[in-house]
């Protein structure tokens, strides 16, 4: 079956703009966390959605937003880029959320660099 | 903050186990442990996980002590493709998401 699939695979974007990444995850899957990946500050969690509702969310500011549509699609929005948001986004879906030991599976991310 | 510990690197000859430690000292008796790994310019791959007795799968063993306070990732034939780094997380209960720490870098040399 097909995995997690996250769209585009590299952006370039400038300060102050906005981006929205995309993510499809594994058919059936009804949960989609997100996770930022710097070199500095390594894999960070940044929000999870489990039936449209996001149900948990990293310390990230309010600039990082998402939203997880009927067909368990998810899309992160990061309005007014700064250069500390280039980085790699890894989208990760599961069948059932991560608690209680459903492993997840992770795309091949997003790079994002900001110039 | 990251509740385990790893060495952040170790090398392993082709063709033999590579043994992965994690130390994990304040697990909770319903706390998972679980490990991925992440091969260069990839997304993180799950591996393996377990709570209290040891696991295998057709990639890794798992071994988890008694006191629960630790474990080993084996890779029993370790291949150039196992070059990788290597997490190993311990599940907080009620949380919905992976802690990654530093890892482990494995580097298996030919």
């Amino acid at each position: 079956k097909a995995g997690v699939t996250q769209t585009p695979r590299y952006l370039i974007k400038t300060r102050g703009q906005q981006v929205t990444l995309s993510c499809s995850p594994i058919s059936g899957h009804r949960s989609v966390s997100w996770y930022q990946q710097t070199p500095g500050q390594g894999l960070q969690f940044l929000f999870e959605y489990f039936s449209e509702t996001q149900r948990n969310k990293g310390n990230f500011p309010g600039r990082f937003s998402g939203r997880q549509f009927s067909n368990s699609r998810s899309e992160m929005n990061v309005s007014t880029l700064e250069l500390g948001d280039s980085a790699l986004y890894l989208c990760a879906s599961s069948l059932f959320r991560v608690v209680g030991g459903a492993e997840a599976f992770f795309g091949q991310g997003t790079r994002l660099t900001v110039v | 903050d990251a509740k385990t510990t790893q060495p952040p690197s170790m090398d392993c000859a082709e063709g033999r186990a590579a043994n992965l430690p994690c130390n994990h000292s304040t697990i909770s008796g319903n706390e998972y442990v679980y490990w991925y790994r992440q091969i260069h310019s990839q997304g993180p791959q799950y591996i393996i996980h377990g709570l209290k007795n040891n696991e295998t799968n057709e990639m890794a063993s798992l071994i988890i002590t008694e006191d629960r306070k630790s474990s080993t990732l084996i890779l029993p034939h370790a291949t150039l493709r196992d070059t990788a780094v290597y997490y190993c997380i311990d599940l907080q209960t009620g949380a919905n998401n992976l802690f990654f720490g530093t890892g482990t870098r494995l580097t298996v040399i030919p």
